[in-house]
């Protein structure tokens, strides 16, 4: 069974265009993260949310706003696509118990394209 | 504010050779340390961590990393390496007094292991 799935993998679409990005984990964790690797392979934490509370908001366009159904699902919707916004997206899943020592684990990434 | 360098973009080595990729931190706490691995087209695989304990942590594949407080590195080796290594390599540190469990990434070491 996938620990943590994500959909699509890939997508392409036009500049200007909204678009969401699911995210589900089966982990049982509580906090789940949304991360954006860019063409260098850079990996920046974008957001994250525990217990459906947004708890971490790095410096991010008000373009992009994630959303938390429950624990289980973390989705990321991008309004008004840029070129710029063309990056792999990974969702990561963690249990914030024991003081932060636990390991995050990583969906298989969305390639976004934006033409 | 924490971060993490990896001082080589690439590392080169022949099959069977042991191989070492390089990590240093810088935390304002106790660090907890952590590697990971991304093959091609795939999301990032956990391969080990440090917490507290002892300084030789052994991980996933035969990988094993050192943590050294006074060089404050993390470097990570293998005694012998596989054609099936070669992938990119992150490094990834959460200071401990990090209360939302942010977790910064090195900028990545590509390791190509020739056959």
């Amino acid at each position: 069974d996938t620990a943590v799935s994500q959909t699509p993998k890939y997508l392409v679409t036009q500049m200007g265009n909204d678009k969401s990005i699911k995210c589900e984990q089966n982990l049982g964790h509580d906090t789940m993260y949304w991360y954006k690797q860019d063409s260098k392979k850079f990996l920046k934490i974008m957001f994250s949310y525990n217990n459906k509370e947004l708890i971490i908001n790095e410096t991010v366009p008000n373009r992009f706003s994630p959303k938390s159904p429950d624990k289980a699902h973390l989705n990321l919707h991008i309004n008004s696509l840029e070129l710029g916004d063309s990056a792999v997206y990974f969702c990561a899943s963690c249990s914030r118990g024991r003081a932060g020592r636990d390991t995050q684990y990583f969906g298989p990434g969305t390639r976004l394209t934006v033409l | 504010a924490q971060s993490v360098a990896q001082p080589e973009d690439q590392v080169n080595v022949a099959e069977g050779n042991p191989l070492t990729v390089k990590c240093t931190y810088s935390v304002s706490g106790n660090p907890y340390l952590f590697w990971y691995v991304q093959y091609p087209n795939r999301g990032l695989q956990f391969l080990l961590k440090y917490i507290t304990g002892d300084n030789l942590v052994k991980g996933s594949y035969g990988f094993e990393a050192e943590f050294n407080k006074s060089q404050t590195s993390f470097h990570l080796k293998k005694p012998s390496a596989l054609v099936s290594d070669s992938a990119l390599y992150f490094c990834a540190v959460r200071d401990e007094n990090t209360g939302f469990q942010k977790l910064v990434f090195g900028t990545g070491t590509r390791l190509l292991v020739s056959p």
